[in-house]
């Protein structure tokens, strides 16, 4: 039973070119969060969706960054117009549902813009 | 909003060396999980603990949600124990795990 799936597991891009990442969530999961980790720092939230819907996203930047999860393939969590400062790993976690709180990590993307 | 505390902020024992990390939170979760971030960065769930002990092999943790902290010991030290371990809790009402810092452990031969 594969557990979350992320990819790409690096990626490269120049300052103002788009960055895309995906998730897909463990089997039987419906409930999607993005985290963010700068450089020797914690996690951060960004966003937690559901499948076509949108929960919450009062850690997402306002501008350059959004995220979807459609009805069928992978959440996409998308940032527009790159800055070195984006530059982190994007780290992804699924549950179940929201009563069953345990959520479980991918390996992250680490996005580094040069 | 809440506030994860974890400490030490870092910690070197020698290789056999047993340790306790702790962490604090200033309300009340629904959920609390220790994680083991390795050196590849890859976040390793070690527990899901909101309250009570649990122990899988050489690590065990306790949460006394009552007094808003949790423990996670780790006995006889490995090598391969070296990284940053994230308690991370849920707080009610919230969507998002909040995370503490981190512990950076080495282990050393």
């Amino acid at each position: 039973n594969a557990g979350v799936m992320q990819n790409p597991r690096h990626l490269v891009r120049r300052r103002g070119q788009e960055a895309r990442l995906r998730c897909s969530p463990m089997k039987g999961h419906s409930h999607v969060y993005w985290y963010r980790q700068l450089p020797e720092e914690g996690l951060k939230f960004m966003v937690y969706l559901q499948k076509e819907n949108i929960i919450d996203e009062s850690g997402m930047p306002k501008e350059r960054f959004s995220a979807e999860f459609p009805k069928e393939g992978p959440s996409i969590l998308r940032i527009q117009q790159v800055v070195r400062g984006d530059s982190a790993a994007y780290f992804c976690a699924s549950s179940a549902d929201r009563d069953s709180y345990e959520q479980y990590f991918g390996p992250g993307t680490r996005l580094t813009v040069t | 909003g809440i506030q994860v505390e974890q400490s030490p902020p870092d910690l070197i024992l020698q290789e056999g060396a047993n340790s306790t990390l702790r962490c604090n939170f200033s309300d009340s979760v629904n959920n609390l999980q220790w994680f083991h971030q390795n050196p590849w960065g890859q976040l390793i769930n070690l527990f899901y603990i909101p309250s009570g002990t649990k122990q899988n092999g050489r690590l065990s943790a306790t949460t006394v949600a009552t007094e808003r902290y949790s423990l996670l010991y780790i006995s006889s030290s490995q090598t391969t124990d070296s990284g940053v371990y994230f308690c991370a809790v849920d707080p009610p009402f919230n969507n998002d795990m909040r995370f503490g810092a981190g512990t950076r452990l080495t282990v050393k031969p």
